[in-house]
């Protein structure tokens, strides 16, 4: 089993939908928990970060933690072509002094104009 | 700051050609590491370091092999290019203890 499971999708939903991305995890050692952005032929980029579970808001994007369930979420309000992306989860937790990155697989997502 | 930068964009090997893959950070991070990416199995995790002089194994190293000599280069060799090395590979840098991770552009590698 997978530490990190992500539905690499594809998603597809016209634009100014609300989107939810979701990942699973099995690990409770976890701390920290992000959302990287990756567009086409690029790198990814961290596009939000959280530590504790509840609720982290920027601008148009939430990124959602509820660590009793081993689930997080990212919401993306009044979707834009520009959203148009690979979504992944990342999460992280301590090793010998050094953070261990694990990612989950991805989530296309096409925002249709 | 150009932060991670990586050399080729773009590079074709035919079957048992080496190569190896620049990457460099300007932000003097103590962890690096190289990612390849394939269709439908997100980003795994090749080798990585620490610091200068110490490398480690990372989820899939057969077949590639790193050294880091200074804080900024973290060169991948490939020795003996396979088929099953097709892929996007991309190389990352952050502080040790820190968890925002910096990608490079990465590099579209083909072997025929």
């Amino acid at each position: 089993q997978k530490e990190v499971e992500q539905d690499p999708g594809p998603l597809s939903v016209p634009e100014g939908a609300i989107v939810s991305l979701n990942c699973t995890y099995s690990n409770s050692a976890f701390q920290y928990f992000m959302w990287y952005r990756q567009y086409s032929r690029k790198g990814p980029e961290l596009l939000m970060y959280t530590y504790s579970s509840g609720n982290k808001e920027d601008g148009r994007f939430t990124a959602q933690v509820d660590k009793s369930s081993k689930y997080i979420s990212l919401f993306i309000r009044d979707s834009q072509p520009s959203d148009s992306a690979t979504y992944l989860c990342a999460m992280s937790r301590a090793i010998q002094g050094a953070q261990k990155l694990v990612f989950g697989q991805g989530t296309r997502l096409t925002i249709n104009p | 700051n150009a932060g991670v930068t990586q050399t080729p964009k773009f590079q074709v090997l035919k079957t048992g050609q080496s190569m190896t893959l620049q990457c460099a950070q300007d932000m003097n991070h103590e962890y690096m590491s190289w990612y390849r990416q394939d269709p439908g199995m997100g980003l795994r995790l090749i080798h990585y370091s620490v610091g200068a002089g110490i490398t480690d194994q990372g989820e899939v190293p057969n077949g590639y092999n790193v050294s880091r000599s200074t804080t900024e280069d973290f060169p991948l060799r490939l020795l003996s290019a396979a088929p099953s090395q097709t892929s996007v590979y991309f190389c990352a840098s952050r502080r040790v203890g820190g968890n925002e991770q910096f990608f490079g552009p990465g590099t579209r590698l083909t072997v025929l």
